[in-house]
């Protein structure tokens, strides 16, 4: 049964500075690997979406890394803003479609 | 235990058909949900805001009278696909948000329109 693990659980940082958020996969045998964004009270948006055959995507400011044999993938924040203050998910379908297995979040504050 | 449930999780239709789906929370009461659709190879997009008791608000480009939503009650969400077509084949998934910070998705369900 796939799970998804995402670390840090909150992160805190001053404005301007570069960030790391942590997803980690058990099953490998992943399609794709997306990240999220949410807003309080708001649905999901869509930040980035990564294929299985590729190793990164970019989009802004955003880049995000897959590594599907050691399970896991990053997103990489640079230059964070306030209005970057969010909770960041990442999630996984089976290879079926059937399911979808979404992490926990990684809930972002970006101090002004 | 799921806490959101989805029916039905597979359907085929033939085109011009029009298919319900149901998203049941089965653990708490929300007035407001979410439906989402992925095509094939595709990010995982917003198309619709419940609120029980009022119209729903729909994503720019997503049909409003194509994509029927009655949010019945606190517990119950449908998504009506109406006069199905095959660009309409796609997986629709349904969360329900508990506070601000949360949300609880339904497994999902995969429509296949022949």
């Amino acid at each position: 049964k796939q799970e998804v693990t995402q670390i840090p659980a909150a992160l805190s940082v001053p404005e301007g500075e570069n960030l790391v958020l942590n997803c980690s996969f058990t099953d490998s045998a992943i399609y794709n690997l997306q990240w999220f964004r949410q807003d309080p009270g708001k649905g999901l948006t869509s930040l980035l979406l990564i294929q299985s055959s590729q190793r990164e995507q970019t989009s802004g400011r955003l880049n995000a890394s897959l590594d599907k044999s050691s399970g896991r993938s990053t997103l990489y924040i640079a230059a964070s803003q306030p209005g970057d203050s969010a909770t960041y998910l990442c999630a996984v379908p089976d290879n079926y479609g059937q399911n979808f297995v979404f992490g926990p979040g990684t809930r972002l504050s970006v101090l002004p | 235990g799921a806490v959101v449930s989805q029916h039905p999780s597979r359907v085929i239709c033939k085109s011009g058909t029009s298919v319900k789906i149901e998203c049941r929370s089965l653990d708490f009461q929300a007035t407001t949900m979410f439906w989402y659709r992925q095509f094939p190879k595709k990010s995982l997009m917003l198309m619709a805001t419940s609120n029980e008791g009022s119209k729903a608000t729909y994503e720019q480009g997503v049909e409003k009278d194509k994509f029927l939503i009655n949010h019945a009650s606190l517990t119950l969400s449908t998504l009506t696909v109406t006069s199905a077509h095959p660009e309409d084949s796609s997986f629709y998934i349904c969360s329900y948000p508990k506070g601000e910070e949360t949300q609880y998705f339904g497994p999902g369900t995969r429509l296949l329109v022949l």
